[in-house]
């Protein structure tokens, strides 16, 4: 079936420092990929998306390619800061029965130190 | 545009007890669905619309019953809470037919705690 694995965390790292979360899919088909940043209390919202191979998505100095041959979709800034301390969840979009379904990771919890 | 809005934002139950999870959008979305966030699990999906009348299950569906009358709402009733059902509740809608997209944008959720 489809899934979406993501790297555990918390991942703890001081401001300024290089980010890399990591996430690898399984999919029949071909699937969109999406990352989703959710900050503390709030609902989640999309950061970056790409919809084909080689694509790459990028926001907010978040950047990630849609690696086809090895199946991930790592997520990377090169300069983090508190302010990006939140949730990050990498998903998968699949048209089923007329309905894109979003298929989540469990999540990878970033924290950002002064 | 207020986009997704859900209500309650807590709500604490007794084991036995129903409650309905409200959940609007003002896009003109077609698509509309219901998740539920617990720890080390990322979001299942529970129940999802793709239009006003039709409905069908997600991943989760066991303990929730679904409607959808009216484009804008797609509200979410547990008849007979249980503790399992314990989690935060997300609401998202997606899909306009204007723009063709499919971005799912998602409500600041609802807490649930049954006891």
């Amino acid at each position: 079936g489809n899934s979406v694995t993501q790297m555990e965390g918390p991942v703890t790292l001081s401001e300024e420092a290089f980010l890399t979360i990591n996430c690898t899919y399984t999919a029949t088909g071909y699937p969109s990929l999406f990352w989703y940043v959710q900050y503390p209390g709030e609902g989640l919202q999309l950061l970056l998306k790409a919809t084909k191979a080689d694509d790459k998505g990028s926001n907010k100095g978040f950047e990630a390619t849609y690696r086809k041959e090895t199946t991930s979709f790592h997520l990377e800034k090169g300069s983090v800061q508190v302010s990006d301390s939140a949730v990050y969840f990498c998903a998968l979009s699949m048209i089923s029965g007329g309905y894109n379904k979003l298929i989540f990771g469990a999540g990878t919890r970033l924290a950002v130190h002064p | 545009n207020a986009g997704v809005t859900q209500t309650p934002k807590f709500q604490v139950l007794k084991t036995g007890q129903s409650m309905t999870l409200q959940c609007a959008q003002d896009m003109n979305h077609e698509y509309m669905s219901w998740y539920r966030q617990d720890p080390g699990m990322g979001l299942r999906l529970i129940h999802y619309s793709v239009g006003a009348g039709i409905t069908d299950q997600g991943e989760v569906p066991n303990g929730y019953n679904v409607s959808r009358s009216t484009t804008e709402d797609f509200p979410l009733r547990l008849l007979s809470a249980a503790p399992s059902q314990t989690s935060v509740y997300f609401c998202a809608s997606s899909y306009s037919k204007t723009t063709n997209t499919y971005e799912q944008y998602f409500g600041p959720g609802t807490r649930l705690t049954v006891t």
